[in-house]
């Protein structure tokens, strides 16, 4: 079955600068990938989403980025605010619906 | 327009009994799925549903869990016998009939003392 590795587990960062998260998965066949922010306590809420027949995907602050021949997918938040400080998880969809998702990044944003 | 709605938001069980988790969809989604979170991990999957039928349940243990989701009424996650292992955070998520996003609950957060 679908296997997803998501780095780094922790990320820090300066108020204004990037971050960068990378995922990897193994089977080749799946063919979409969200991305979901979970603050403490709270739900999985999907932030953006890329489909296999797309290479990137932008939504004002955030972009995802998809290489299928080498199979990852990452997503990049740019001029960071400390709302964006949260555990932000990727996933591949395996099969007709059936989500994989990666360990998780827990984001902290410095002011 | 409501969004997936879960309950209870908290549950406390002893060990032994028995715990029923209900999800609704959001209007217009036939499909629902269960993931289970322990503390400081990811989601795994458990089980998929679409009403009246179970299409995947690769995830579930194959002992004290069972899902449903009837024609009528919200979709049900049930536990019998439960175990301290079984404390955890339990998500439901719904999608439209053709494969989309998924949304999630805001979970059902089970303790089993």
């Amino acid at each position: 079955g679908e296997n997803v590795e998501q780095h780094p587990s922790t990320l820090s960062v300066q108020e204004g600068d990037s971050a960068v998260i990378k995922c990897t998965y193994s089977d080749s066949a799946s063919n979409y990938f969200p991305w979901y922010k979970q603050e403490l306590g709270k739900r999985p809420q999907l932030i953006i989403d890329i489909r296999s027949n797309v290479g990137e995907k932008k939504d004002q602050r955030i972009a995802v980025t998809l290489n299928k021949t080498a199979k990852h997918f990452s997503l990049h938040i740019t001029e960071t605010q400390p709302e964006d400080s949260a555990v932000y998880f990727c996933a591949a969809r395996e099969g007709a619906q059936k989500l994989v998702f990666g360990q998780g990044t827990r984001l902290t944003i410095n002011p | 327009n409501a969004g997936v709605m879960q309950n209870p938001r908290h549950l406390v069980r002893r060990r032994g009994q028995e715990a029923r988790l209900r999800c609704s969809p959001m209007k217009g989604h036939s499909h629902v799925y269960w993931y289970r979170q322990l503390p400081e991990e990811g989601l795994k999957f458990m089980v998929y549903l679409q009403k009246e039928n179970i299409i995947d349940e690769s995830g579930m243990p194959k002992e004290r869990f069972s899902a449903e989701f009837p024609k009528e009424g919200p979709s049900i996650l049930r536990i019998q016998q439960v175990v301290r292992g079984d404390s955890a955070a339990y998500f439901c998520a719904s999608s439209p009939p053709f494969p989309g996003e998924q949304y999630f609950g805001p979970g059902t957060r089970l303790t089993v003392t």
